[in-house]
């Protein structure tokens, strides 16, 4: 089982959809949670940190469910300019606070 | 504020061929890190460097040289290059602050290996 897995997708919702991602993680003790995005052909930018109790920035919900061992990422009222792959990621057990293991990315597109 | 500068953009190199991807930061970070991105892949770490003088393997490292003699910078180097080295490469810097993270990636350097 991958480390951090997540539907590739594509999703394509219409402007104003409501949109959410989930993220699997295998290893129970993992620590630190995040939601990266990331444009075609661009850097990877940090969308938002995930915590226990669940974050919210605006049109945007994470949440974090350890029972289950997945993160969530909630898109509301989508814009045109979401479009992006969504990355998850994941900083696990033993690997200090700075060693990232990103998901594969979940690709939005959101259509006119 | 520049953040973090990578150079090349891109760059193809021929089989066996050595190069150096540069990359400099100018936010203080202690840390540091290279990563590929290969198509259905996703992201994996090279090495990384937790400050001046330190640095370690990440998940690939084979094939990959890394020094950190100063803050700003963390050059990757190629030793041989190979076609499997074909991707996009991105350094980045990073901070832990009274349990805010951020992390600033670089635009990265596309390279090709024939």
């Amino acid at each position: 089982r991958k480390e951090v897995e997540q539907d590739p997708g594509p999703f394509n919702v219409p402007e104003g959809a409501t949109v959410a991602f989930n993220c699997t993680y295998s290893n129970s003790a993992s620590q630190s949670f995040f939601w990266y995005r990331q444009d075609c052909r661009k850097e990877p930018k940090l969308l938002m940190s995930v915590y226990s109790s669940g974050n919210e920035d605006g049109r945007f919900t994470a949440q974090l469910n350890r029972a289950s061992q997945y993160i969530s990422l909630l898109i509301r009222d989508s814009k045109l300019s979401d479009s992006a792959t969504y990355l998850c990621v994941v900083i696990l057990p033993g690997a200090g606070s700075y060693q990232l293991t990103f998901g594969k990315g979940t690709k939005l597109s959101v259509i006119p | 504020n520049a953040g973090v500068t990578q150079t090349p953009k891109f760059q193809v190199l021929k089989t066996g061929q050595s190069m150096t991807l540069q990359c400099a930061q100018d936010m203080n970070h202690e840390y540091m890190s290279w990563y590929r991105q290969d198509p259905g892949m996703g992201l994996r770490l090279i090495h990384y460097s937790v400050g001046a003088g330190i640095t370690d393997q990440g998940e690939v490292p084979n094939g990959y040289n890394v020094s950190r003699s100063t803050t700003e910078d963390f050059p990757l180097r190629l030793l041989s290059a190979a076609p499997s080295q074909t991707s996009v490469y991105f350094c980045a810097s990073s901070y832990w602050d009274r349990g805010s993270y951020e992390q600033y990636f670089g635009p990265g350097t596309r390279l090709t290996v024939t």
